[in-house]
């Protein structure tokens, strides 16, 4: 498979804490996505990250890229009741835009 | 601007039969694709379809097949329908693909039984 592959599978935290997503691919890349996906709805994008970028913020969000070990990780700060989802990491192979596994992320107040 | 529509939101079919889904992207965009998600597979990409034209296609048999209006919306069909086909399909659309930025749909919720 030339998927993504996120770790961990699941996460459970408390509300407040910081919850930290990683990805692994598998070959170059010209840009890594992230997106959330509530239960059973759509995804929605949260943030891409190019090839010749390292790091990139939006809000809570910090997404880091490290290409020499073909990697990625997604951090939410801060994180609230509202952040419980299913986060995957996207990335193009062959023209086509293929997800990872996902990680479910379950926040508890 | 409206999202991406799809629907039916779910439905219920049995085996043999055929169905069809309908996703109606946001205004402007003229790329459609469609995803299957199941618990055991994942998000697996179906195709990809611009300017009418199917484009990229992924590993799935003949019984699931689209096409694209030129109004840019999209259907798929799925044909002589299995139990593992059973699955949440969803449609994203975007202005460019690959896409950079990806908008999905809800999604129509397929019970096969």
């Amino acid at each position: 498979s030339q998927q993504g592959e996120e770790d961990p599978q699941a996460l459970s935290i408390q509300e407040g804490e910081n919850a930290t997503m990683n990805c692994s691919y598998k070959t170059s890349i010209n840009n890594l996505q992230w997106y959330r996906q509530n239960s059973g709805r759509g995804l929605v994008h949260l943030i891409l990250i190019r090839s010749n970028e390292r790091e990139k913020h939006s809000g809570r969000l910090r997404v880091t890229l490290d290409t020499s070990k073909k990697s990625s990780s997604l951090l939410i700060t801060a994180s609230r009741a509202a952040d419980t989802a299913s986060y995957f990491c996207a990335v193009e192979y062959g023209n086509k835009l293929v997800f990872g596994a996902g990680t479910i992320l379950r926040v508890k107040s | 601007k409206a999202g991406v529509t799809q629907t039916p939101r779910y439905l219920i079919k049995t085996r043999g039969q055929q169905v069809t889904l309908s996703c109606s992207p946001i205004s402007g965009h003229r790329s459609v694709s469609w995803y299957q998600q199941t618990p055991g597979q994942g998000l697996q990409f179906l195709f990809e379809y611009f300017s009418e034209t199917q484009r990229n296609k992924g590993n799935f048999p003949g019984r699931f097949s689209g096409r694209q209006f030129s109004n840019s919306r999209s259907e798929m069909n799925v044909s002589t329908l299995e139990l593992g086909d059973s699955a949440l399909y969803l449609c994203a659309s975007s202005s460019i693909w690959p896409a950079t930025e990806a908008f999905f749909g809800q999604g129509t919720r397929l019970t096969v039984v």
